[in-house]
């Protein structure tokens, strides 16, 4: 099993510019979520889905979007990118119960 | 938004040295988890505590659920560089402290 696997693993964007976090988990969790993490702190929500179809956000969504259209994939979209989104993204997956993360992806917005 | 608050934030001792984090919130959680987190990678699952007054053991690691399951707290016996990380605690439902970053040093 490759777990969850994310990618890009680093990216920089231009003001304004678009991409999406890939993201994708083999265990057939029910969950999964979005986070972000800026330098020397914990996490913070943007999105989660409970099954394919069904997505809510979290603390902090303003900016992004998601779509569950299988259990397996779980994108997320940054439209026109902004400096306040220089953080490294993580996935994560979960039965619920314990969270299984990605490795990460690391975005600068210069 | 229910809020988990991590103690101390920063944590620099030697190795061999005994320590204390802490995880306190006001709000009452069904469990809480612990994890670590090593530069570069997510954060993995040390353990989860279910009931109050729980205390579980992982080798050196001591992992207790206060009575009222609002707090928790690690401590780590004999400190070894390889302990060094971030050490998340997670309420269940969602919420995330802001970590204790732990350097333990030869």
């Amino acid at each position: 099993n490759a777990g969850v696997t994310q990618t890009p693993k680093f990216r920089i964007l231009k003001i304004g510019q678009s991409m999406t976090l890939q993201c994708a988990q083999d265990m057939n969790h029910n969950y999964m979520y979005w986070y972000r993490q800026d330098p020397g702190m914990g996490l913070k929500l943007i999105y989660y889905s409970v099954g394919a179809g069904i997505t809510d956000k979290g603390e902090v969504p303003n900016g992004y979007n998601v779509s569950r259209s299988t259990t397996e994939y779980f994108p997320l979209r940054l439209e026109l990118a902004a400096p306040s989104q220089t953080s490294v993204y993580f996935c994560a997956s979960s039965y619920p119960g314990e969270q299984f993360f990605g490795p990460g992806t690391r975005l600068t917005v210069l | 938004t229910q809020l988990l608050e991590q103690s101390p934030q920063f944590l620099s001792i030697q190795e061999g040295e005994n320590l204390t984090v802490y995880c306190n919130s006001s709000s009452v959680f069904s469990s809480l988890q612990w994890y670590r987190q090593e530069p570069g990678e997510g954060p993995v699952l040390l353990v989860t505590v279910v009931t109050g007054g729980e205390v579980k053991k992982l080798k050196r690691l001591t992992f207790q659920f206060g009575d009222a399951r609002k707090d928790s707290s690690l401590h780590i016996t004999a400190a070894q560089p390889g302990d060094t990380g971030l050490y998340l605690c997670a309420g269940v439902p969602q919420s995330w402290g802001a970590g204790t970053k732990l350097i333990i040093k030869p």
